[in-house]
This record gives C-alpha cells, sequence and structure tokens, in this order.
C-alpha cells in the first residue's frame, strides 16, 4: 500500500531557527495535509495543499506541494518554544488520509 | 468551541474488559473517521461513516471491535475482551463529504493492564 515517509525523523534546534521537513511517497498524492500534534492531545490541520506547485502559507509555516506529486515541504520560520511538537504529513489513500509517523521538533533551551 | 469532542480522554482497565468510547464529531460534518494511534507512529485509520452507513474497515479492526454510528450523528467505538497490545490512543475525526480535511478530536487514551 502507499507510505509516507517523513524526514527527518527528529529535529533539534535553537529557537529563532527556521525549520525545514518533507514528506515523499511513492506514488502520486491529490492533496497533501499538514498536521501538528501536541503531547496526549489531538493532531490539528495546519495547511492544506491542493495544486502541484501550489505554496501556502499560515503564519510562520509555509507548505509546499511538489511538482512532482509525490513529494510536499514544511517550512517554519522564526522558530519560538509553542512550535515543539510532532509534525505529520497525510495524504488520501482510496476513501481515508494515511500518515507519516511523524518529524519531532524539538527546540533547545 | 463545537470542534470533535471525545469522551473519555482517558481509560485504564484490566485485560479482558470491555471498553466503549465515544465521540461527537463538527454537527455540519457527516463523514466520521475513527484512527488508532501509538507510540512513535502516526494515526491509523480503523473505520469510517458516511452518516450512519459503515463504509469501510481497516484489518486493524477485529472482531473485537465494532463502531456505530446510530442517528449518524455521534459514534461509539467499543472493545470486547481487551488485551495489552490494545493500550493505545483512539482518535476520532470529521470532516464534510467534499474534503479530505479531517478535524481531529483529543483523543481517548486507553491503557490495558
Amino acid at each position: 500500500g502507499q507510505q509516507l515517509n517523513q524526514s527527518p525523523q527528529s529535529m533539534f534546534i535553537q529557537e529563532g531557527e527556521d525549520v525545514s521537513m518533507n514528506c515523499t511517497s511513492s506514488s502520486i498524492f491529490n492533496t497533501w495535509l499538514w498536521y501538528k500534534q501536541d503531547p496526549g492531545e489531538g493532531p490539528v490541520l495546519l495547511i492544506a495543499l491542493y495544486k502541484a506547485g501550489e505554496l501556502t502559507s499560515n503564519g510562520r509555516l509555509t507548505a509546499q506541494f511538489g511538482i512532482t506529486r509525490k513529494d510536499s515541504f514544511l517550512n517554519i520560520s522564526a522558530s519560538i518554544p509553542s512550535d515543539v511538537g510532532i509534525y505529520f504529513c497525510a495524504g488520501p489513500s482510496d476513501d481515508k488520509i494515511i500518515f507519516g509517523k511523524g518529524t519531532r521538533l524539538h527546540i533547545l533551551p | 468551541d463545537t470542534g470533535v469532542s471525545q469522551d473519555p480522554r482517558h481509560k485504564i482497565t484490566k485485560r479482558g474488559q470491555n471498553v466503549t468510547f465515544r465521540c461527537d464529531p463538527i454537527s455540519e460534518h457527516n463523514r466520521l473517521y475513527w484512527y488508532r494511534q501509538t507510540l512513535g507512529q502516526g494515526p491509523e485509520f480503523l473505520t469510517y461513516f458516511q452518516n450512519e452507513a459503515q463504509l469501510e474497515k481497516s484489518r486493524l479492526l477485529s472482531d473485537r471491535f465494532s463502531a456505530e454510528r446510530p442517528k449518524g450523528s455521534f459514534s461509539t467505538l467499543e472493545i470486547q475482551r481487551t488485551e495489552q497490545g490494545d493500550s493505545a490512543m483512539y482518535l476520532c475525526a470529521s470532516s464534510s463529504p467534499k474534503s479530505w480535511e479531517q478535524f481531529f478530536g483529543p483523543g481517548t487514551r486507553l491503557t490495558v493492564l
């Protein structure tokens, strides 16, 4: 079945740094979703992408739908402590959504 | 706030007991999804409903698991004869029929002793 591979698995950064993470698939997706999950909570939808090449921002977050339709990227600018969490990419497969394993973001004090 | 709600937030049970979780979706959403999430993994699809009809079930949903959405509004997920391997976060999400944007509840954390 389809799988989403997220990279890196975890990141350790200083507050104020920019962050980049990506998600790749062996097959084409028509929609990419990015979620953030805090400990003990459900995932929260950050950005949805619908067209190849699309670049969409949500505050300090920017996500891009790769032109091959097999990848997507999420950038966070000027990270702050509340950015800590796990970031998941997701995409539709048949009638359901599949998720990557996440990128865990840590901010060093 | 009229987001997705789940009850209870936490459940501790002994192996062999039955448990039931409830999900109330966003009111105008007619699609409702159940996921299971274990440590270090993303949410894994279990089943989904469109209105009251259960349209797809994952192979992860063994015969000890049953989900219902009798009136097309709230849904329940029951696990019978719980096993330690059932310990996980159970997430519910809802969406409108024309969108892939799913909105999640806070989850129910199940611990089976």
